[in-house]
């Protein structure tokens, strides 16, 4: 399992694009990068995940380094609803989680 | 799309106890499933990997006589916390993720808040 650091906290306004980064060095070649966040006493809600390509889904983007060490998770137009802890974790199966990055959404 | 439940929601039940939660997979099969626990304001830890038709692995440091899993069927596993105490009140998660697609990914369940008195 690769082991994954990211900003403790971030905060962005409403409506404006959201930039997570996560860095992975320690990824190995076949295993994906996942995206989750979590709601207060709610369970981790998927995201996105990859490989090696950028993904494109109706939540977000996800832009994988060419090295694939890092990644950026892409909230195209940030919610209040988009508030919450954000995970990335690499892996082919388990996931371990890591602290996460706690967005704040201002309205 | 992809669902997992959690049964129940939340427990409280005195120390001493056994308390089983459910973990299912509504709409595909899962021949690994997995648990977590969160305290407040931490991360989630995982705590083991449920075989289907096969003993549990745990990580290291979890007790697997304190908490007994079972993964009966390819959409159904049981974590079981035996005699449970106070330090045991906790947010219990699981995950699965469809065994039959290659690369999909993990999908939670919403979690059994455990309280123990």
């Amino acid at each position: 399992d690769a082991k994954t650091t990211q900003p403790n906290s971030m905060e962005s306004n409403e409506e404006e694009p959201v930039h997570l980064p996560c860095n992975h060095s320690t990824i190995s070649g076949t295993d994906y990068i996942h995206w989750y966040r979590q709601l207060p006493s709610q369970g981790p809600e998927y995201v996105i995940h990859g490989l090696t390509s950028n993904v494109n889904n109706r939540m977000a983007s996800l832009a994988i380094a060419e090295d694939r060490k890092s990644s950026t998770l892409i909230l195209h137009r940030a919610t209040l609803r988009d508030a919450a802890v954000y995970y990335c974790m690499g892996g082919s199966e388990k996931l371990v989680f890591g602290k996460g990055t706690k967005l704040t959404v201002n309205p | 799309g992809a669902v997992v439940s959690q049964h129940p929601s939340w427990v409280i039940c005195k120390s001493g106890t056994s308390v089983k939660i459910e973990c299912r997979s509504l709409d595909f099969q899962a021949t690994t499933m997995f648990w977590y626990r969160q305290f407040p304001k931490q991360s989630l830890m995982l705590m083991a990997t449920s075989n289907e038709g096969s003993k549990a692995t745990y990580e290291q440091g979890v007790e697997k006589d304190k908490f007994l899993i079972n993964h009966a069927s390819l959409t159904l596993s049981t974590l079981t916390v035996t005699s449970a105490h106070p330090e045991d009140s906790s947010f219990y998660i699981c995950s699965a993720r469809d065994s039959e697609r290659v690369g999909q990914p993990q999908h939670f369940g919403d979690g059994t808040r455990l309280s123990i008195l």
